[in-house]
């Protein structure tokens, strides 16, 4: 069965922190690993990331892919109060070339 | 650019009512989708569309149905709703991906009650 498995599912940290998130797969056909973050309404894009060993950047937003042991962490430092928010990890895969299938999420709560 | 509309924002309906939930694009994506997103349960995959006339299956697609009659548009109806359909309901969109999968861009959500 294709699963996505993300974690920790919660995390509380103070502004300032650095802060890695997991998320591990195993699904057929893998096309492509994305990262998005929601805050109460709909899932932003982070991250897309294909190559293994390729950090994708975005300010304090980092990510990295391993398709041999299969995951990817998201990296983010200095956290802010802004950062508190679900991060949700999906992978592309399969037969269509849009279906996602999404871990269940890790909850960031950033403590001024 | 609108991006990726839905309506209603809100629904409450009650048990066995029927109800359509709209969600239109304006990117000319070919690729749209609809997921569900209850608590605890991450978002799971109801029906997709890769094209006008062209619709799928997803994860979960019972008690659901969808048609693709425009690139713009892809409406979800709930034929009979049932409290288990209680949930946030999103749609989605993308260009049909090169077989690298792509980004895709989702609506404000429509968070449906059923009694």
């Amino acid at each position: 069965e294709d699963k996505v498995v993300q974690s920790p599912l919660s995390l509380v940290v103070h502004e300032g922190d650095t802060v890695t998130l997991n998320c591990s797969y195993e699904v057929t056909n893998f096309r492509s690993l994305l990262w998005y973050k929601q805050e109460k309404k709909a899932p932003t894009f982070l991250f897309m990331l294909t190559s293994s060993g390729i950090e994708k950047k975005s300010g304090r937003l980092s990510s990295i892919l391993d398709k041999k042991e299969l995951f990817s962490i998201l990296n983010i430092t200095a956290t802010q109060t802004g950062d508190s928010a679900v991060y949700l990890c999906a992978v592309n895969y399969g037969g269509s070339q849009g279906n996602l299938i999404f871990g269940k999420g890790t909850k960031l709560s950033v403590k001024p | 650019n609108a991006g990726v509309t839905q309506t209603p924002k809100f629904q409450v309906l009650k048990t066995g009512q029927s109800m359509t939930l709209q969600c239109a694009q304006d990117m000319n994506h070919e690729y749209m989708s609809w997921y569900r997103q209850d608590p605890g349960m991450g978002l799971r995959l109801i029906h997709y569309s890769v094209g006008a006339g062209i619709t799928d299956q997803g994860e979960v697609p019972n008690g659901y149905n969808v048609s693709r009659s425009t690139t713009e548009d892809f409406p979800l109806r709930l034929l009979s709703a049932a409290p288990s359909q209680t949930s946030v309901y999103f749609c989605a969109s993308s260009y049909r991906s090169s077989g690298r999968g792509n980004e895709q861009f989702f609506g404000p959500g429509t968070r449906l009650t059923v009694l």
